[in-house]
């Protein structure tokens, strides 16, 4: 079956501009997650939505990134006025609730 | 919050050979241990997951332990294969916190023929 999907899987903009990253979910997957990865380091929780629920957005940076998700299912996660720190590997996770996160090959992000 | 470390950043080993790679935790909450592989390129792939109400979980030539009273977990791989170099990922997460994953910072496991 279809895997987690995400798009574009490489963007490079000019600092200042905004981004809009998408992710699409496992079918039926009602938690997604967003993390990213910065060159040569681990992951970092973002953001997490469950179902109709209010979403955790306690690791977001700054005020310049926000995440929404309609009905349910895709994705989008949106960078303002983007900066050079914020290149990065941004990955997106699925699962059912209290299941195993599954990922997709992210967004590899460069700001010039 | 939650941190975790892991130990060691870079590891290579013969064909046929044993790797162990380990990882601590802070958070005693924490009850979900999952191990990830991720190839250049791609996204992590979970490999082997282990809850805290087991010690230990085996899947062929891949096992992982957990000592809760320590906060420690591992990985082992057996009879390691070139096809197993990647870099490894351990994380921790608590179902009380929405199962957000806290990672490690990876090991990059080099198998040489």
């Amino acid at each position: 079956g279809a895997g987690v999907s995400q798009s574009p899987s490489n963007k490079v903009t000019e600092k200042g501009k905004d981004v809009e990253l998408r992710c699409d979910p496992i079918s039926g997957h009602t938690a997604l997650y967003w993390y990213r990865q910065s060159l040569g380091q681990g992951l970092e929780f973002l953001i997490y939505f469950q179902g109709n629920s209010a979403p955790d957005k306690s690791g977001l940076p700054s005020d310049r990134f926000s995440a929404e998700r309609t009905g349910g299912s895709v994705s989008t996660l949106t960078i303002q006025r983007t900066q050079q720190e914020d290149s990065a590997v941004y990955l997106c996770a699925s699962s059912h609730p209290g299941q195993p996160q599954h990922f997709g090959d992210g967004t590899r992000l460069s700001i010039l | 919050g939650e941190n975790v470390e892991q130990h060691p950043s870079t590891l290579s080993v013969q064909e046929g050979d044993s790797a162990v790679i380990k990882c601590t935790y802070s958070d005693s909450a924490s009850n979900y241990f999952p191990w990830y592989k991720q190839e250049l390129g791609k996204g992590p792939q979970l490999i082997i997951d282990i809850r805290s109400n087991v010690g230990e979980k085996k899947d062929q030539r891949i096992a992982v332990t957990l000592n809760k009273t320590a906060k420690h977990f591992s990985l082992h791989i057996t009879e390691t294969q070139p096809e197993d170099s990647a870099v490894y990922f351990c994380a921790a997460s608590h179902t009380g916190g929405g199962n957000k994953l806290t990672f490690g910072t990876g090991t990059q496991l080099k198998v040489e023929l």
